[in-house]
């Protein structure tokens, strides 16, 4: 079955550290992948995604993704942290041949100050 | 309009009760998803409309769930006998086209808490 894990429910990062948030994935074929973000009562926001070409993605509010074909990873990552990054982390996944994207069951990120 | 606007942002309903909710696309949109999220899980597919055709409803959990989208804008997803296991945030999403690089943009959200 085709399926996205996300292995930390939670990620502890102190403000101006780096941070990573972690997502591989189960699919056959070449998917696009995608992170977004959720903030408490609102809709999810796009962060970024993986179409093809280079590895190294850069997305929005100074995040970045590494996607690693080998490993089927697409781990979040973003240099120095700010504390209005606490938030809750989905990676998706949409497989070539569908239309429907696959969600992880999210990441919550929280920086501390 | 500006965003993917969904109503009501929240719902109570009795057991047995039927519910409709209300999503309204960002004008042009082709496609539209719904996607039912349980508290502490990522969002679950339901069904997939492109323009009013309704292309995918694999992910509709029991025939008590129906979704339309008539003249290709608006969208309402209809439960019927609600049941506790229905309560769930549902997320409507549209995107420009069908491709598999399109952005989905989210709504808010309908909370629903079936009592």
């Amino acid at each position: 079955a085709q399926s996205v894990a996300q292995p930390e429910d939670q990620v502890n990062v102190a403000e101006g550290n780096p941070l990573t948030v972690k997502c591989t994935y189960s699919v056959s074929g070449n998917p696009y992948l995608f992170w977004y973000v959720q903030y408490p009562n609102r809709g999810l926001q796009f962060l970024l995604k993986y179409i093809t070409g280079d590895n190294l993605v850069k997305g929005s509010y100074g995040f970045e993704a590494e996607f690693n074909k080998s490993q089927t990873s697409f781990h979040l990552k973003k240099p120095s942290a700010l504390v209005s990054d606490s938030a809750l982390y989905f990676c998706a996944v949409r497989p070539t041949a569908g239309t429907a994207l696959i969600f992880g069951k999210g990441t919550t990120l929280s920086v501390s100050s | 309009g500006a965003g993917v606007s969904q109503s009501p942002r929240y719902k109570v309903a009795k057991r047995g009760q039927d519910v409709a909710l209300r999503c309204d696309p960002i004008s042009g949109h082709v496609s539209l998803f719904w996607y039912q999220q349980a508290l502490g899980q990522g969002p679950e597919f339901l069904t997939y409309f492109q323009n009013e055709a309704q292309l995918d409803k694999s992910g509709l959990p029991s025939d008590r769930f129906f979704a339309e989208r008539p003249e290709g804008s608006v969208s309402t997803l209809k439960i019927q006998r609600t049941q506790q296991e229905d309560s769930a945030v549902y997320l409507c999403a549209s995107s420009l086209g069908g491709s598999g690089a399109n952005v989905l943009t989210f709504g808010a959200g309908s909370r629903l808490t079936v009592l």
